[in-house]
């Protein structure tokens, strides 16, 4: 069946380096996706999102680009912090709800 | 900023037992949402509800879980007979509208963890 999915379950960036988290994408229907971040014991936090008819869009020192040839979606987080440390989901709508992907956990080295 | 409100935050119950999560969505939102999230798994739709009627249900919810907006402020997920399995995190979630309209954010609460015994 088709679904969100990411590429790999953990990520571990030194603190003041850039993230790039990614995220695949298998239904070509998909129009609208949306980042979220998790903190432990929270519920999803929404960072950033963005339509299929766009390929880049920019937050505060987060960007999201999107490559709907090889539907795949990635985050990137400029100078990552402590405060950065949380498992990140990409999500697609469909019809009126959200599809979350499986997650990757940001670790955040001192 | 406005929130999402969810209580309890932590519910015990016995394998059988009803149990009623609640939510107080953001006031001027129109969509409602229920999603749990087992441990350490990823965060699963349960259904959606719009104009006092459920829009989308996932497979999940099936006949032991139900949705109600018993007031102008209240939206609660009951489950008739818990299963242990049932235990997760319960997420609700409101949106002003669809979410298919970019730059319509769905808020999400802190969550209720339930455990099934």
């Amino acid at each position: 069946g088709e679904n969100v999915g990411l590429h790999l379950p953990t990520l571990s960036v030194q603190e003041g380096d850039n993230s790039i988290i990614n995220c695949a994408y298998s239904n070509s229907a998909s129009d609208y996706f949306i980042w979220y971040k998790q903190e432990s014991g929270k519920g999803p936090q929404f960072i950033i999102d963005i339509r299929s008819n766009m390929d880049k869009r920019q937050g505060q020192r987060v960007t999201v680009l999107l490559n709907k040839t090889v539907k795949h979606l990635s985050l990137q987080i400029a100078a990552t912090q402590p405060g950065d440390s949380a498992v990140y989901f990409c999500a697609e709508t469909r019809d009126d709800k959200i599809i979350f992907g499986k997650g990757t956990r940001l670790h955040i080295l001192p | 900023e406005p929130e999402v409100t969810q209580t309890p935050s932590h519910q015990v119950t016995q394998m059988g037992q009803e149990v009623i999560l609640r939510c107080v969505p953001i006031s001027n939102h129109l969509y409602f949402y229920w999603y749990r999230q087992i441990l350490g798994q990823k965060v699963e739709f349960l259904v959606s509800f719009y104009n006092n009627e459920i829009s989308e249900k996932s497979e999940i919810f099936d006949d032991q879980f139900s949705v109600e907006r018993p007031d102008g402020s209240n939206f609660t997920l009951k489950i008739r007979s818990t299963k242990l399995e049932d235990s997760a995190m319960y997420f609700c979630a409101s949106s002003e509208s669809g979410p298919r309209y970019s730059g319509n954010t769905i808020y999400f609460g802190e969550g209720s963890w339930l455990t099934v015994v």
